[in-house]
C-alpha cells in the first residue's frame, strides 16, 4: 500500500512568488492535514480538510491557502512568499473519523524561500 | 482545551545507555497519545500509541511509554539506545471520541553519542 506521497520534494521560490504543493493520501482516507515545521519551531498546525470541506484552520495568514479534490488530494497555496515561510511543510491523512487514533505522515516538501 | 509539554528540548546520552523522554499533557477528559519520530530531511513515524488497556505500550525500536493518568503524564524510555535512535521525538494527544485533530509537543531532540 503506497503512503501518504507530496510532490515536489524540494522546491526554491523568491520572495513575493506564489506555490502549490500537494498530497495524495493513503486510499481510503479522507482527512488530509497540514503542519508547517520551521526550524526550531516544531510542527505548527495549518489546515485540515475532510470531505472537501476545510474543517479547521491553524494560526496563520489568509495568503496559506488550500483545498481538497473529490479524489481526497489536495493542495496546499502559498501567496506572496516571504522569507519566514522557509519550512519543511508536512502532510498527513488519516480516516476522519479515527483521526484521533493517528496520522500517518508524508516525508513533507522542503520550501526554500530567497 | 488539550495541550502537551515536552519537558526536555534536547537530550544527550552515551550509546547503550538508557533514556527516558517526558511528556505531559492537559486534558479534562479522557485521551489518546502518541509518540511520533523524526530522523533528519524526513517526515514523522508513529514510534507507539496508546488508546486503552494496558498502561505499558510497546512501540517499534525498542521503545515503550507508560501511561500514567495521575500524573498525566506519557514519557517514552529506552534501556539502550543506538546511535541510529538520533531524531526528533513529538509527542501528541488527541481527545477520545468525538472528531479531533492531534496537538503537538515541541519535540525533544535526542542526541546519542558514541
Amino acid at each position: 500500500e503506497a503512503g501518504v506521497t507530496q510532490s515536489p520534494t524540494h522546491l526554491i521560490k523568491t520572495r513575493g512568488q506564489q506555490v502549490t504543493l500537494r498530497c495524495s493520501p493513503i486510499s481510503g482516507h479522507t482527512s488530509v492535514y497540514w503542519y508547517q515545521q520551521a526550524l526550531g519551531l516544531g510542527l505548527q498546525f495549518l489546515l485540515w480538510y475532510d470531505e472537501g470541506e476545510e474543517r479547521n484552520r491553524g494560526n496563520f495568514p489568509p495568503r496559506f491557502s488550500g483545498r481538497q479534490f473529490p479524489n481526497y488530494s489536495s493542495e496546499l497555496n502559498v501567496n506572496a512568499l516571504e522569507l519566514e515561510d522557509s519550512a519543511l511543510y508536512l502532510c498527513a491523512s488519516s480516516f476522519a473519523r479515527l483521526a484521533n487514533y493517528g496520522y500517518t505522515f508524508g516525508s513533507g516538501t522542503r520550501l526554500t524561500v530567497v | 482545551a488539550q495541550s502537551v509539554t515536552q519537558l526536555d528540548s534536547q537530550v544527550p546520552v552515551f550509546e547503550e545507555a538508557p533514556v527516558e523522554l517526558r511528556c505531559n499533557y492537559s486534558s479534562s477528559v479522557s485521551v489518546y497519545l502518541f509518540w511520533y519520530v523524526q530522523y533528519p530531511n524526513q517526515g514523522l513515524q508513529l514510534l507507539l500509541k496508546y488508546l486503552s488497556g494496558s498502561t505499558l505500550v510497546k512501540g517499534i525500536n525498542g521503545f515503550e511509554a507508560e501511561f500514567n493518568k495521575s500524573q498525566t503524564s506519557f514519557h517514552l524510555r529506552k534501556p539502550s539506545v543506538h546511535i541510529s535512535d538520533t531524531a526528533e521525538y513529538f509527542c501528541a494527544v488527541s481527545v477520545s471520541g468525538g472528531y479531533n485533530k492531534l496537538i503537538f509537543g515541541a519535540g525533544t531532540r535526542l542526541a546519542v553519542h558514541p
